[in-house]
């Protein structure tokens, strides 16, 4: 069974400027998750799709970050403007259903300058 | 709200001693419980769950932890530890409803030296 596929591994750019990762869960995994991981803590939940649609989004800062799943198998997150604390690790996880554990990809590394 | 405490950031052992990496929630419900290793530049992979049942857990790789509702505890253990288990690990819970949104911890570097 293949893994959660996440790209890039490694992104560097200047504040302001816009980025976007890519996620593709495990095949037949309903529910995506992308967390973020700022080095020296845990990963925080940003959105939980469920298919298509959001979960949950709480935390998500919504006035740079967004994310969609529109076909509901793989998944973008995008920063724009970047801000030099969102220096972090990106993670995406899937599981097969809500009530099922979660499968993490390696992450994308984004350093911002 | 859930939060999860991981009380050591760094715990150095030698290879072959015994190891604790001490986890404690709080939560108004009842809640899941899981222990995930992360080693450099990977992801996080599951190192064991409480769901329901024994309170007493274990992995394949010779890790067990112990659910404790009284402490709101949830340690994680390994009786001889080996190089290979240097990593970070990371103790998460989720709420009792579903297994969904994970809290983490802010993690334990368990560093193992020959």
């Amino acid at each position: 069974e293949a893994g959660v596929a996440q790209s890039p591994r490694y992104k560097i750019i200047e504040k302001r400027q816009s980025v976007a990762f890519w996620c593709n869960p495990i095949s037949g995994h309903a529910t995506l998750y992308w967390y973020q991981q700022i080095l020296g803590q845990g990963p925080k939940l940003l959105i939980q799709f469920q298919n298509n649609g959001v979960v949950d989004d709480s935390q998500l800062p919504k006035d740079r970050f967004s994310a969609e799943r529109l076909k509901g198998v793989d998944s973008t997150l995008k920063i724009q403007p970047a801000k030099l604390e969102d220096s972090a690790v990106y993670l995406c996880a899937s599981s097969l259903t809500e009530n099922q554990p979660q499968h993490f990809g390696d992450g994308t590394r984004l350093s911002i300058l | 709200a859930q939060s999860v405490t991981q009380l050591d950031s760094q715990v150095p052992v030698f290879e072959e001693a015994p190891v604790e990496l001490r986890c404690n929630y709080s939560s108004s419900v009842s809640v899941y419980l899981f222990w995930y290793v992360q080693y450099p530049n990977q992801g996080l992979q599951l190192l064991l769950k409480y769901l329901s049942g024994s309170t007493l857990v274990e992995s394949i790789n010779g890790f067990e932890a112990e659910f404790n509702k009284s402490q709101t505890s949830f340690h994680l253990r390994k009786p001889s530890v080996h190089i290979s288990d240097t990593a970070e690990y990371f103790c998460a819970v989720s709420r009792g409803s579903t297994l969904g949104r994970l809290y983490f911890g802010r993690g334990t570097q368990l560093t193992v030296w020959p």
